[in-house]
């Protein structure tokens, strides 16, 4: 089975550009997440889908950040523009429910790794 | 929110037992994830507890004490290959339900 899968894996820009990043999840699982995770830290939620819908996305900065899962299948994060302080690793990641309990647990891939000059 | 914390690094050689802390404070609790995640990979699941109690899983194991906000992962035999990060997530039981919040990661170090 395919695990979570991210595109690309590297990206470099210039500050004031917009860049995006694209997923398509495990088959199967109705939900997505974004994560940010900065060098030594955690991943940090951005936003988290559940089929088309997002359903929790109080920590993306809607100023710059936008995201989209037209079909409730694979997902685009988008920053325009990007700045400095953008430069980390965006992670995918996808579970069957966002529900409690045991076999709902989130599987990564493995990420955009974001330089902004 | 959550507040989660855990050592930022430990050292141990191989074949020996190490055990990671992890203390959280939270406003809803609904279980605990131990991810590993190499340098440059993705994390990868190791251990979910909602229960009090230890759970174990071949040369991993990971204790949950609710009352205590308090986890720990047990590794046994160590491996160079278990040289990794160590991240402990709690999720949230509130309006967010479904929400991981992890700390910053346990840099493990294992010396032949």
């Amino acid at each position: 089975e395919a695990g979570v899968v991210q595109s690309p894996r590297y990206k470099i820009i210039e500050k004031k550009q917009p860049v995006a990043f694209w997923c398509n999840p495990i088959s199967g699982h109705n939900t997505l997440y974004w994560y940010l995770q900065n060098l030594g830290q955690g991943p940090e939620l951005l936003i988290r889908y559940e089929n088309e819908e997002a359903v929790d996305d109080s920590q993306l900065p809607k100023d710059r950040f936008s995201a989209e899962r037209l079909k409730g299948v694979d997902s685009t994060l988008k920053i325009q523009p990007a700045e400095l302080g953008d430069s980390a690793v965006y992670l995918c990641a996808s579970s069957l429910t966002s529900g409690t309990g045991w076999g709902n647990e989130q599987f990564f891939g493995p990420g955009t790794r974001l330089t902004v000059l | 929110g959550q507040n989660i914390d855990q050592p930022t690094e430990m050292t141990a050689t191989e074949g020996a037992i190490v055990q990671i802390n992890c203390t959280y404070q939270t406003s809803g609790f609904n279980g605990l994830f131990w991810y590993q995640q190499h340098a440059g990979e993705a994390p990868t699941f190791l251990s979910y507890n909602v229960l009090d109690g230890l759970e174990e899983k071949g040369r991993f194991s990971s204790f949950l004490s609710r009352s205590k906000g308090y986890s720990y992962l047990l590794l046994k035999e160590l491996q160079m290959k278990d040289s990794a990060s160590y991240l402990c997530a709690v999720r949230d039981r509130g309006s967010t339900l479904g929400r991981l919040y992890f700390g910053r990661g346990t840099q493990l170090t294992v010396w032949p």
